[in-house]
């Protein structure tokens, strides 16, 4: 069945580090990807969405790339800041459109 | 707008108990889910509705019922709480399937004893 694969955290770096949470996907198709962000105490937001190959997501200077030749979808940031500190889930759209299928989250802490 | 909200926050159960999950949404949303978060594997979809009158089962429907007789709310019961079903679960929504961005509520940490 459809999976994700996201890197193993935490991921600790110091601010205005860059920053790649690796996400790689299988599934039957081209499915939309998703980025998903956790902040502490809080539910997922939306942070970036790619619907076909070679789209680029972007938001708050986040960004991410549609792969079809080699099924990832990596998460940039060029300088991270202490309040990006979270949990980062990579999702694909499961074929039907009935749910979402996410990876088991990286968590990014960014020290002053 | 107040978005998704979930009630309560925090729940300790025994195990055998049974209790309801309340989730509601004042978007007008069409599509809404509900997921438990577990240490490592991320978010799995529990149940799912696309409409009132309409449920569905997800990946992990095991243990849980839905209904759906409004389109604002969606209340998740658990009939005999065992211990594997302590996780923090999310209620989602949306406008429609596909797509659409859908928004999270605060979650539910349960804790089964």
């Amino acid at each position: 069945g459809d999976s994700v694969t996201q890197m193993e955290g935490p991921v600790t770096l110091s601010e205005e580090a860059c920053l790649t949470i690796n996400c790689t996907y299988t599934a039957t198709g081209y499915p939309s990807l998703f980025w998903y962000v956790q902040y502490p105490g809080e539910g997922l937001q939306l942070l970036l969405k790619a619907t076909k190959a070679d789209d680029k997501g972007s938001n708050k200077g986040f960004e991410a790339t549609y792969r079809k030749e080699t099924t990832s979808f990596h998460l940039e940031k060029g300088s991270v800041q202490v309040s990006d500190s979270a949990v980062y889930f990579c999702a694909l759209l499961s074929g039907g459109y009935n749910k979402l299928i996410f990876g088991a989250g990286t968590r990014l802490a960014v020290h002053p | 707008n107040a978005g998704v909200t979930q009630t309560p926050k925090f729940q300790v159960l025994k195990t055998g108990q049974s209790m309801t999950l309340q989730c509601a949404q004042d978007m007008n949303h069409e599509y809404m889910s509900w997921y438990r978060q577990d240490p490592g594997m991320g978010l799995r979809l529990i149940h799912y509705s696309v409409g009132a009158g309409i449920t569905d089962q997800g990946e992990v429907p095991n243990g849980y019922n839905v209904s759906r007789s409004t389109t604002e709310d969606f209340p998740l019961r658990l009939l005999s709480a065992a211990p594997s079903q302590t996780s923090v679960y999310f209620c989602a929504s949306s406008y429609s399937l596909g797509l659409d961005t859908q928004y999270f509520g605060p979650g539910t940490r349960l804790t089964v004893l």
